[in-house]
């Protein structure tokens, strides 16, 4: 079975902090993925990496950089915390042959006070 | 802009049936995909359709008609579990996925 870690479930953090979010796999797919998921809006897309030191911007980047150095793993990181960051953040992992099937952490729930 | 639509809420009972719907409208379009998410869990991938038909497995299908973008979950013998967060997505090129909002399935013994 594939597994999604993530580093924490929950998070509390104050604004203007820089925030860390590790996501690590243990599948040895190439795609990894982080979304964030409100109520009311689904899962929204912020950034995703198809390989090692390459990333793509999702739908909604701002606010948000990522670091993928080694395959399994990829952070999400928040330079400055403000409170409209305050939400659940998904990481998922993908086969590139089958790349519509992603596989979820458990998420991380961030407040950002 | 891209957008998919799914009902919010659907409730049923116990050895049902059930039909969630999908109606999509994005720029580009390589499937289809359906993930079941309960409280405070992960989603989960449920199926997947490129062509147009139904996709059985188990007591889960999915439907899908390109031509009028739009797709279904059905799901049979509903059981207390089928209680959950169903969210359709499309693959819309490459490795971008858009997710519909999500429909909260109620079960009723």
């Amino acid at each position: 079975d594939v597994k999604v870690t993530q580093s924490s479930r929950y998070l509390v953090k104050r604004t203007g902090e820089k925030v860390f979010l590790e996501c690590v796999q243990d599948m040895d797919h190439e795609n990894m993925f982080w979304y964030r998921q409100d109520p009311g809006l689904g899962l929204r897309l912020i950034y995703f990496s198809y390989d090692v030191k390459m990333k793509e911007k999702g739908d909604i980047p701002e606010g948000y950089s990522v670091s993928r150095e080694k395959k399994e793993r990829f952070s999400l990181i928040l330079e400055s915390a403000s409170t409209n960051q305050t939400s659940m953040y998904l990481c998922a992992s993908s086969l590139t042959t089958d790349r519509d099937t992603q596989y979820f952490g458990p998420g991380t729930r961030l407040t950002v006070l | 802009g891209q957008s998919l639509e799914q009902p919010s809420e659907v409730t049923a009972v116990e050895g049902a049936i059930v039909q969630i719907n999908c109606t999509y409208q994005t720029s580009g379009f390589y499937g289809l995909s359906w993930y079941q998410q309960h409280d405070g869990g992960a989603p989960t991938f449920l199926s997947y359709n490129a062509l147009d038909g139904l996709e059985e497995t188990g007591r889960f299908s999915s439907f899908l008609s390109r031509s009028d973008s739009y797709g279904y979950l059905l799901l049979q013998e509903l059981q207390m579990k089928d209680s959950a967060s169903y969210f359709c997505a499309v693959n819309t090129g490459g490795f971008k996925t858009i997710f519909g909002a999500g429909t909260r399935l109620f079960v009723k013994a």
